[in-house]
This record gives C-alpha cells, sequence and structure tokens, in this order.
C-alpha cells in the first residue's frame, strides 16, 4: 500500500488566491482526517470524515476553508480567498475506525505570502 | 483544544542512553496513543495502549498508562541518533469520537 498520499508537496500562493489540497487514503479506511499544524498552535483538526460524510468540522477556522469528500478514495481541503495566516503544514490522515492508529500523509506546507 | 500534553518539550541526549517523555490528560479515555514526527514529515503511529492495560512494549518502546494520575510515559531505550524526532501523545476528546494531540516533545539524540 502507498499510505495516505498528499498533493501537492508544497504550494506557494498569493494572498486572496484559491488553494486546493487533495488527499488520497488508505484503501478500505473510513475515517479521513485534516490536520493542521503550525508552531503557535501545534496539530489542530479541522474537520473529519467517515464513509465520506463530514461529521464534525468545528475545527474549521472560518468560512473561506471547505473540505469534500466525493468518494472513498479522495478529498479536497479548500481555502478560498487564502490569507497568510493559512500558511501551516496540512495533513491529512486516514483510519478504520475513529480512535485507531491514524495513518498521516506527508503533508502539503502551504505559504500564502 | 488539546487534551494531552508532553513533558519535557525538548530533550536532548547521547547515544545510547535512555529518553523518557511524559503525557498528561484532563479527561478519561478510551486509548492513548504515541506517534514520532520526523522533520518535515508526516507522523507516524507508534504504539496504542487501552485504558485498562498499564503497560504496553514494542521494541526499544515501553509505554506506560496510569489513569489514576492520568498520565503515560514513553521510554525509549538504547537510543540511536536516527531516534531524533518530535514525539506526540494522542488521546480520545470528550465525545470518544475522535484523537485530539499534544504539542509534542522534541527528542535530539547526539551521537
Amino acid at each position: 500500500d502507498a499510505g495516505v498520499i498528499q498533493s501537492p508537496r508544497h504550494e506557494v500562493t498569493e494572498m486572496g488566491q484559491e488553494v486546493t489540497l487533495r488527499c488520497k487514503p488508505i484503501s478500505g479506511h473510513d475515517y479521513l482526517f485534516w490536520y493542521r499544524q503550525t508552531m503557535m498552535r501545534g496539530l489542530e483538526l479541522l474537520i473529519y470524515f467517515n464513509n465520506n460524510v463530514p461529521i464534525d468540522d468545528s475545527g474549521m477556522p472560518e468560512d473561506r476553508f471547505s473540505a469534500k469528500m466525493p468518494n472513498a478514495s479522495f478529498s479536497t481541503l479548500k481555502i478560498q480567498p487564502s490569507e497568510p495566516r493559512d500558511s501551516a503544514v496540512y495533513f491529512c490522515a486516514s483510519s478504520p475506525t475513529a480512535l485507531g492508529g491514524y495513518t498521516f500523509g506527508s503533508g502539503t506546507r502551504l505559504t500564502v505570502v | 483544544s488539546q487534551q494531552g500534553e508532553e513533558d519535557p518539550q525538548a530533550l536532548s541526549i547521547q547515544e545510547g542512553e535512555n529518553a523518557t517523555m511524559n503525557c498528561s490528560y484532563k479527561t478519561s479515555i478510551n486509548n492513548l496513543q504515541w506517534y514520532r514526527q520526523n522533520s518535515g514529515r508526516g507522523l507516524v503511529h507508534l504504539i496504542l495502549i487501552r485504558s485498562n492495560e498499564r503497560e504496553k512494549h514494542s521494541g526499544r518502546l515501553r509505554v506506560t498508562l496510569d489513569t489514576s494520575k492520568k498520565s503515560s510515559s514513553l521510554l525509549i531505550t538504547a537510543s540511536r541518533a536516527a531516534d531524533t524526532a518530535s514525539y506526540f501523545c494522542a488521546t480520545d476528546n470528550n465525545a470518544g469520537n475522535m484523537l485530539t494531540f499534544g504539542g509534542g516533545t522534541r527528542l535530539m539524540v547526539k551521537p
């Protein structure tokens, strides 16, 4: 198994632009999680899905953030419009259960200038 | 909000020494997990200990859990330079439906 695959690895964009981050979870994992990591705030859960359905999006910071999971093998996290304070590393993780061991992707390092 | 908090925030040891990291949490849990993160990489799951377990081993890793004190420790024996990484504990949130991560312990093992 190739693990959780995220793209792109790095993204540099200008303030106000739309950014789309992508994630392919491990096949058979029913749970998908989006986390954001910064030095100041550590790892924050943004949203998670169970069987492609968003369950808890209370961690999404603002309406500028949206996430979708159109099928079991693909999820996106979109920021529109992006702001410099959105700069962070965004991780996608998947798991067969809500509280099992999570498998993380390599992350997308987003820089908004 | 973070449920678990690691201590110390940073730890520097010599190769061959043991490294001990601690995690404290606030509310009752179903399980507690430890993860490792190498610089620039994603987190890697190391070990899971259930609330009814007190100790668990995996290779050079030993995890203990004291639910009465709401704390856990991760011991890495005979450390190697390759163990240099950040280590995070994770616990389930109040609703028991997802994990929250602590701030991590940065471990440096000097060759």
